[in-house]
């Protein structure tokens, strides 16, 4: 089945930019679109892009998203880091061989 | 459009667990969403519980299949999630989602609820 790994955790300084990434481990990450989420403590999970690259109206254009097929994997950037953007971010995608949907782990980012 | 989950915050084991999704703000009958159920375990990350159509056609997690029945109530814009057979691993905040048929975005979220398996 179609999975999407993340690293556990990213640690980066404020004002710095800190790139998280989600490797499919098979078929290509470019046939559906993928989407991450930000989810702070005790809160419901957040768009922060959506469609690979897109932000939701309300996203700072901090945030960007990317997908590199050569690698089979996408990619969150947040540039210029904030205190704020401490948070636990998640992609997601589908898996169209079983029409199921799929979450990567999660990535607990630390800017401090 | 908005979603909110409703139901027991404790459960059983053994027993089934069962919520509900009301919608507000637009028709369950738009062509253009599935209605699905996302969990999250105390600590850990997000995990598709599953999807449905409001045809009634529904997509199950291969690891929750066995387990879990979905369905929808066009006349009450809800849709419900079923889990059987639960266990202590099955205590977490479940959320209800609205899904884009065409983009697979999970958007928006219910607030979620903490549902408890415990005797």
């Amino acid at each position: 089945n179609f999975m999407l790994t993340q690293p556990h955790s990213v640690s980066e300084s404020p004002g710095k930019t800190a790139t998280i990434s989600c490797t499919g481990n098979s078929g290509s990450i470019a046939s559906n679109y993928v989407q991450w989420y930000q989810q702070r403590p005790g809160s419901a999970p957040t768009t922060v892009i959506f469609e690979n690259d897109q932000r939701p109206s309300g996203v700072p254009n901090r945030f960007s998203g990317s997908i590199d097929s050569s690698s089979n994997s996408a990619s969150l950037t947040i540039s210029g880091l904030k205190t704020e953007d401490e948070a636990d971010y998640y992609c997601q995608s589908f898996d169209s061989s079983i029409s199921n949907w799929v979450f990567g782990g999660g990535t607990k980012l630390t800017v401090l | 459009l908005h979603l909110q989950e409703s139901g027991p915050g404790l459960v059983k084991p053994s027993e089934t667990l069962s919520l509900t999704c009301t919608v507000s703000g637009d028709s369950i009958n738009r062509t253009s969403y599935y209605w699905g159920w996302v969990r999250q375990p105390p600590g850990k990350g997000l995990e598709w519980i599953g999807s449905i159509y409001y045809t009634g056609r529904a997509y199950y997690s291969p690891s929750l299949k066995s387990r879990v029945t979905l369905s929808v109530d066009t006349s009450k814009n809800q849709f419900a999630l079923n889990l059987s057979s639960v266990t202590a691993a099955d205590t977490a905040v479940f959320y209800c989602v609205a899904t884009g048929v065409i983009t697979g975005w999970f958007d928006p979220w219910g607030q979620g609820t903490l549902v408890t398996v415990s005797s």
